[in-house]
């Protein structure tokens, strides 16, 4: 058990409605990621917050958002969603933004499918 | 740019058999390299790191050594257990402000009795 978690651990939807993903991350880290996998594009960097604030953007869809809280927990908000969207998504967390040392720990993943 | 590339699976091996991963990176500075493993149904667990040139990672009997010559961190394990069949992920990260972590494609190991 790494620490993180995320909810839901599963999610079934339709083309074009709207989901929220929830990541807390491990206690003491300030540093979230979220992570998509599928398989096709395979494992890909979405965003990264630190203490709030957004760090680094990755290849995250406009129709996609996050924010972390100011109790360090996060949310990703899918919307508009599309077959193509179906995929296993993993929060990570860290215990500062960077350096050497700094490792991430991933959580279980939630896996969302679009019909 | 900054990319991982690994060995192709699936790499099939009997148990107690060696094992060898191979994974090479291509990177702007000075990276950080991981191998995570994804057991079936679950999420991605840190198996082992280095953190620079030369430096070894171990745990539970694999290891990995960063050699920065052949821009390469070589995932092997001298005798491999069912229990081990999963998918490897080799990753960097490049330090100094840009924080995520850049994976391989991922190798399927499976092990049979």
């Amino acid at each position: 058990d790494s620490g993180v978690t995320q909810t839901p651990k599963h999610l079934i939807t339709a083309t074009g409605q709207r989901v929220t993903l929830r990541c807390s991350p491990r206690s003491g880290d300030l540093s979230v990621y979220w992570y998509q996998q599928s398989l096709d594009q395979g494992l890909q960097f979405l965003i990264h917050y630190y203490n709030g604030e957004e760090r680094a953007k990755g290849n995250i869809l406009e129709r996609f958002s996050a924010q972390q809280f100011p109790d360090l927990h996060s949310e990703l908000n899918l919307s508009s969603l599309e077959l193509g969207d179906s995929a296993l998504y993993f929060c990570a967390s860290s215990a500062v933004a960077g350096g050497g040392t700094d490792t991430q720990y991933f959580g279980p993943g939630t896996r969302l499918t679009v019909l | 740019g900054n990319s991982v590339t690994q060995m192709e699976g699936p790499v099939t091996l009997s148990e107690e058999a060696f094992l060898t991963i191979n994974c090479t990176y291509t990177a702007t500075g000075y990276p950080s390299l991981f191998w995570y493993v994804q057991y079936p149904g679950e999420g991605l667990q840190l198996l082992l790191k280095a953190t620079k040139a030369d430096d070894k990672g171990s745990n539970k009997g694999f290891e990995a050594t960063y050699r920065k010559e052949t821009t390469s961190f070589h995932l092997e394990k001298g005798s491999v257990q069912v229990s081990d069949s999963a998918v490897y992920f080799c990753a960097l990260r490049i330090s100094g402000g840009y924080n995520k972590l850049i994976f391989g494609a991922g190798t399927r190991l499976a092990v049979h009795p």
